[in-house]
């Protein structure tokens, strides 16, 4: 079965902490993806990658960067957290043109 | 730029009736749309996707239309049960780069028995 799992539910951090949010799947996708999801507003795109070491800003980039290293691996992180970044953070994989799997999501509180 | 509408964000109806969802998009030429089911606290899960030489697209009691004239998707649940009521998003390839999607901000169905 397909799976893409986000290594954490819940998140509580400081103001000014650096986050990790890890996201890993299993099922060999060359895509993967970071939303946010607010009340309102909607799944906004924040970065995706296509391969290995690429990554490509999506609509929302500013106050985060990710990291690549492995296929299976997709890392997101807060450089300084603010309070305007408390969210649910949600990873996904695809093969291109097909389906999006996401993962259980993260609830982040900054506090 | 790109813009993704579903008109209703909310949708109330009655056990066993029909639901129908609308998603419009503009300025754009998407070569397949998608639609997800998105329970509270979870993350969205696919359910159908079709494409722009695909009219229309059938699974179990889900239809999906798609009228690039219009640029338009209907999304369809026959026979609807209390169990079907979730946030149902659209989504539709970003522009540039074209592999990531972007999705609408849903239109949460209630069914009542």
């Amino acid at each position: 079965d397909v799976k893409v799992t986000q290594s954490s539910r819940y998140l509580v951090k400081r103001t000014g902490e650096k986050v990790f949010l890890e996201c890993v799947q299993d099922m060999d996708h060359e895509n993967m993806f970071w939303y946010r999801q607010d009340p309102g507003l909607g799944l906004r795109l924040i970065y995706f990658s296509y391969d290995v070491k690429m990554k490509e800003k999506g609509d929302i980039p500013e106050g985060y960067s990710v990291s690549r290293e492995k296929k299976e691996r997709f890392s997101l992180i807060l450089e300084s957290a603010s309070t305007n970044q408390t969210s649910m953070y949600l990873c996904a994989s695809s093969l291109s043109q097909f389906e999006a799997f996401f993962g259980q999501g993260t609830r982040l509180t900054v506090v | 730029s790109q813009k993704i509408e579903q008109n209703s964000e909310a949708l109330n109806i009655q056990e066993g009736k029909t639901a129908t969802l609308t998603c419009n998009y503009t300025n754009y030429s998407p070569a397949y749309l998608q639609w997800y089911r998105q329970d509270p606290g979870r993350g969205p899960v696919f359910l159908l996707l079709i494409r722009e030489n695909e009219k229309e697209k059938r699974k179990e009691r889900l239809k999906v239309t798609f009228d690039t004239t219009l640029k338009q998707s209907l999304f369809h649940i026959t026979a609807s049960q209390p169990a079907d009521s979730a946030t149902y998003l659209c989504a539709l390839e970003r522009g540039q780069a074209g592999t990531a999607l972007i999705f609408g901000k849903g239109t949460t169905l209630s069914v009542s028995s």
